[in-house]
C-alpha cells in the first residue's frame, strides 16, 4: 500500500519560522508536490521537487531526500493568512500527473 | 482564482439516490481528475480522464464513473448513494499529462448523504 504521514496540526506565532514535515513510503515515485488549502477553497500548488535538496520560492522552501523518504515544507515570516491545511502528495511512477497520493494534511494555525 | 469552475457547490441527496457533478477546466486543458476529500482527510484520486478517454483510475467502484468532453467541461457521476459517499468532491485539470505539470483545483462540490 501507499502510505503517508504528516503531522495533523501545528501551532506557529505570526513573524516566526514552521517547518512541515512529511515522511512517504510508495511503490514508486516521481516527484512530491505541496498544495495549501484553505477552509473550504479549492488546494493550490506551492511547490514540486524530484531531485534532492531544497527549493526556494520567496517565504516558501521545499526540501526532498529521496533515500530517506521524507520531505519538509518551510514557511518563513509566518503571516496570520498562512492559516490554512498543507497537502504533501507524490506522484508514483509511470502515473500521470493527475493520479496524485496525498497524505491527511497539517493544519496550521498561526496566531498573533 | 485557478480557473476551474465545479456545480453544485453544496449538494445533499438521500441514500440510493444518484447525482452528477459538474466541472469547467481551462481552456486548452486535455486532462482532468476526479478527487474524493473526506472531512479531514487528504484528496483520494477517483480517476482522471485524457481527450474523453479514462486513462487512470483510483480505489473506486464502477458506480462512479465520468465523462469529459471536447469543450473542457466534465461530469462525476455516483451511483446509488451510500452515506460514506458525503464528502467533498475537487475537480482538477491540467494542460497536459506531464509528471511535473501543476494541478488547477476547483472550489469543489460539497456532497451530504442522509
Amino acid at each position: 500500500g501507499q502510505n503517508i504521514d504528516q503531522p495533523t496540526e501545528m501551532t506557529a506565532t505570526e513573524g516566526a519560522i514552521v517547518q512541515i514535515n512529511c515522511t512517504y513510503q510508495t511503490s514508486g515515485f516521481n516527484g512530491l508536490f505541496w498544495y495549501q488549502q484553505h477552509a473550504g477553497e479549492a488546494p493550490t500548488f506551492l511547490s514540486y521537487n524530484v531531485l534532492d535538496g531544497l527549493e526556494e520560492k520567496g517565504r516558501f522552501s521545499s526540501f526532498l531526500s529521496r533515500s530517506k523518504g521524507y520531505s519538509y515544507l518551510l514557511l518563513k515570516e509566518l503571516q496570520m493568512k498562512d492559516s490554512a491545511s498543507y497537502l504533501c502528495a507524490v506522484i508514483l511512477g509511470g502515473g500521470s500527473q493527475g493520479n496524485l497520493i496525498f497524505g491527511k494534511g497539517t493544519k496550521l494555525s498561526v496566531k498573533p | 482564482e485557478t480557473g476551474v469552475t465545479q456545480s453544485p457547490t453544496h449538494l445533499i441527496k438521500t441514500r440510493g439516490q444518484q447525482v452528477t457533478l459538474r466541472c469547467s477546466s481551462q481552456s486548452g486543458h486535455n486532462t482532468v481528475s476526479w478527487y474524493q476529500q473526506a472531512l479531514g482527510q487528504g484528496p483520494q484520486f477517483i480517476f482522471q480522464y485524457y481527450r474523453e478517454e479514462e486513462n487512470g483510475r483510483g480505489n473506486f467502484p464502477p458506480r462512479f464513473s465520468g465523462l469529459q468532453f471536447p469543450n473542457y467541461s466534465s461530469e462525476l457521476n455516483v451511483n446509488a448513494l451510500e452515506l460514506d459517499d458525503s464528502a467533498l468532491y475537487l475537480c482538477a485539470s491540467s494542460l497536459d499529462q506531464g509528471k511535473s505539470e501543476k494541478l488547477f483545483f476547483g472550489s469543489g462540490t460539497q456532497l451530504s448523504v442522509l
